[in-house]
């Protein structure tokens, strides 16, 4: 059974980066795309974005643009986030979940989600 | 990007009541769209992907309908275990996005 595992809570001061690691274990990432997605106290779900790791492909929301960066290492079957630049606004629980695909394209919701990583901005 | 709304934000109902929750896109999706459940300081969970197909050991009393802009999930019988908040999720291209989420409250 695939379990997603992410990396402790982390505090950071303004203007710094954090790096947020999601590894999988019972699976590997054939066939499946890592998304991210955040979700600041007391609020909805965001997603930040994602990447489809057997091609390297990302993307991310446009409100991240030049500011998020995800890679994956195969050969751990981890995916690691970074955010910088951060701010009080990107205090928040950063989420990865696992994606199917099927002929490249996203065919299924969020399946397998990691217990989510704990992000505090402040000075 | 592709906007989705939820409606309503907030619901009130009680046990056996029949709930409806709609989400909107901004634009057709077809039928790229998720449901999820999710409980105070949890993961979110998968209920329906694909607009109507229910995920493996989601309980029957969860339905999902609709296509290209309107969707709605369906609690047949409300269930004390249901109340949560309730999120869809667009994926349809890859920049994905969230409905503002309903929360299911006891009435």
């Amino acid at each position: 059974q695939v379990q997603l595992m992410q990396s402790g809570a982390e505090v950071k001061k303004p203007g710094s980066s954090v790096r947020v690691s999601c590894k999988a274990s019972g699976d590997t990432f054939s066939n499946y795309a890592i998304s991210w997605v955040r979700q600041a106290p007391g609020q909805g779900l965001e997603w930040v974005g994602g990447i489809i790791p057997i091609f390297g492909t990302t993307n991310n929301a446009q409100k991240f643009q030049g500011r998020v960066t995800i890679t994956a290492d195969e050969s751990t079957s981890t995916v690691y986030m970074e955010l910088s630049n951060l701010r009080s606004e990107d205090t928040a629980v950063y989420y990865c979940a696992r994606i199917a695909l099927r002929d490249n394209y996203y065919y299924s919701g969020m399946d397998v989600w990691g217990q989510g990583t704990t992000v505090a901005v402040s000075s | 990007d592709f906007q989705m709304t939820q409606s309503p934000s907030t619901l009130s109902a009680s046990v056996g009541d029949r709930v409806t929750i709609t989400c909107r896109a901004s634009q057709s999706i077809s039928s790229w769209l998720a449901w999820y459940q999710q409980k105070p300081g949890k993961a979110p969970k998968l209920l329906i992907y694909k607009a109507s197909s229910l995920e493996s050991g989601v309980p029957s009393r969860f339905s999902g309908s609709g296509s290209g802009t309107e969707f709605t999930l369906t609690i047949s019988s409300l269930q004390p275990d249901d109340f949560a908040t309730y999120y869809c999720q667009q994926y349809n291209s890859y920049l994905l996005t969230f409905g503002g989420g309903t929360k299911v409250e006891i009435k």
